[in-house]
């Protein structure tokens, strides 16, 4: 069973704050690692993806990953209260994708 | 570049009926997915095709849930008969080979029901 864990929050942080969400997968295989953000009744769009161990930065955001703890991240720098969503953690399993149940993040004025 | 495109939006029926949702991947994508996303859970996949062969229905509920790709372009999704279990959205996704490649997502079909 090939399974993606996150802390379903929500998530609190002050407007400006750094917000973390965190990942873990089951898979050492793995080899490709996706953030979405999810509005509450949209669809999924991708925010970043990334293949090699350490840290990928994309504006505010960066993503980390360290493939010996099996362990995804997503830092959002200056958060502001448009970053409120749920962010979803996606794991590339051979050619499927497997979603986390994703993380509800409220960033507060 | 069009997006994924997905109809209808919403959809309620009762128990015991049938319901048929439609995609139209992006232009190109070989992979195509559909997820079912309950209220609170991240998007579980339902049946993924690679052009118009299945690549992995595992979690397809095969007794009442069938889909086809025809053409290796549109796809359908049906449910039949539904439960109330399945109220849920409905997401269609594409990627252009299904390897180190993004998902695209389409706006999803919102199903209740009752």
């Amino acid at each position: 069973q090939k399974e993606v864990e996150q802390n379903s929050g929500p998530l609190s942080v002050p407007e400006g704050a750094i917000a973390s969400l965190n990942c873990t997968y089951s898979d050492r295989g793995s080899q490709s690692f996706f953030w979405y953000r999810q509005y509450s009744g949209k669809s999924p769009e991708l925010i970043m993806f990334i293949y090699s161990n350490g840290d990928k930065e994309d504006g505010r955001f960066t993503a980390q990953l360290n493939k010996a703890s099996q362990y995804v991240s997503l830092l959002i720098r200056d958060s502001q209260p448009s970053d409120s969503a749920t962010y979803l953690c996606a794991v590339l399993y051979g050619q499927n994708f497997v979603f986390g149940p994703g993380t509800r993040l409220s960033v507060l004025p | 570049e069009a997006g994924v495109a997905q109809s209808p939006r919403y959809k309620i029926i009762e128990k015991r009926q049938s319901v048929a949702f439609w995609c139209n991947p992006i232009s190109g994508h070989a992979t195509l997915y559909w997820y079912q996303q309950i209220l609170g859970q991240g998007p579980k996949l339902l049946i993924q095709f690679q052009n118009n062969g299945v690549v992995d229905d595992s979690q397809l509920p095969k007794d009442r849930f069938s889909a086809e790709r025809l053409k290796g372009v549109d796809s359908t999704l049906k449910i039949q008969p539904a439960k109330l279990e399945d109220s849920a959205v409905y997401l269609c996704a594409s990627s252009l080979w299904g390897g180190n490649t993004e998902a695209f997502f389409g706006q999803g079909t919102r199903l209740t029901v009752v």
